[in-house]
């Protein structure tokens, strides 16, 4: 079954204090891993997308990256304004047709001034 | 600014009522979603469109209802079989299907 596992799902941080949020994945198909933002009664805002293991991608205190069976988002030095619920969604194309996006629960982080 | 305007923020359902939730976007995106966002729950889809008067059901469609006549607007209406309609929901738009999303700031929506 497709499954997209995100942990861990809260994380308290320090103001600096350097760490990683993991999204590992089993889909057949991949084609594409997202990363999203999302702020307390809104909509999430996009961050990145990955398409080839080995990839990776960065925004300002973030970093992105992908292997065959998991991404990781790397926060380095992080601030109170750092604080959202990161989102991971999969994206496959399964060899019978079609499409699906799947989405992670999330994480949510607190950066502790 | 381009993006995609979702209305009302907050709405209120009665027993047995229909409610439809509004979704415009102006960033000339070929595709729309409907979502589902529940606590604790990754978001579940509802419908999709990929072009004009064509819409495909996602995961979760039974009680809902979409239309789209106009490239720009892809309303979702919760009809009174979907018996568990507490939820807040997100309208998206991408480019093509493959595209990361760009997402509306959602509708509340509660049952009263």
């Amino acid at each position: 079954e497709d499954q997209v596992t995100q942990s861990p799902e809260a994380l308290r941080l320090q103001e600096g204090e350097s760490s990683s949020l993991n999204c590992s994945y089993t889909v057949s198909g991949l084609r594409g891993l997202f990363w999203y933002r999302q702020d307390p009664g809104k909509g999430p805002e996009f961050l990145f997308t990955l398409y080839s293991a080995g990839e990776e991608k960065e925004k300002e205190r973030l970093k992105a990256t992908l292997t065959k069976k998991e991404s990781f988002l790397h926060i380095t030095a992080p601030k109170p304004e750092d604080s959202a619920t990161y989102l991971c969604a999969v994206r496959a194309e399964p060899l019978t047709g079609g499409f699906k996006t799947i989405f992670g629960a999330g994480t949510r982080l607190f950066v502790k001034a | 600014d381009g993006g995609i305007t979702q209305s009302p923020k907050y709405l209120f359902r009665k027993e047995g009522q229909n409610v439809t939730l509004s979704c415009e976007q102006n960033l000339n995106h070929d595709a729309m979603y409907w979502y589902r966002q529940d606590p604790g729950q990754g978001l579940r889809l509802i419908y999709y469109s990929q072009i004009v008067n064509d819409f495909q059901k996602g995961d979760i469609a039974e009680g809902y209802s979409v239309s789209r006549e106009k490239k720009e607007s892809f309303p979702l209406t919760v009809t009174s079989a979907q018996k568990n309609p507490t939820a807040f929901y997100l309208c998206a738009s991408s480019m093509v299907l493959r595209d990361g999303y760009t997402f509306g700031s959602g509708t509340r929506l509660t049952v009263v």
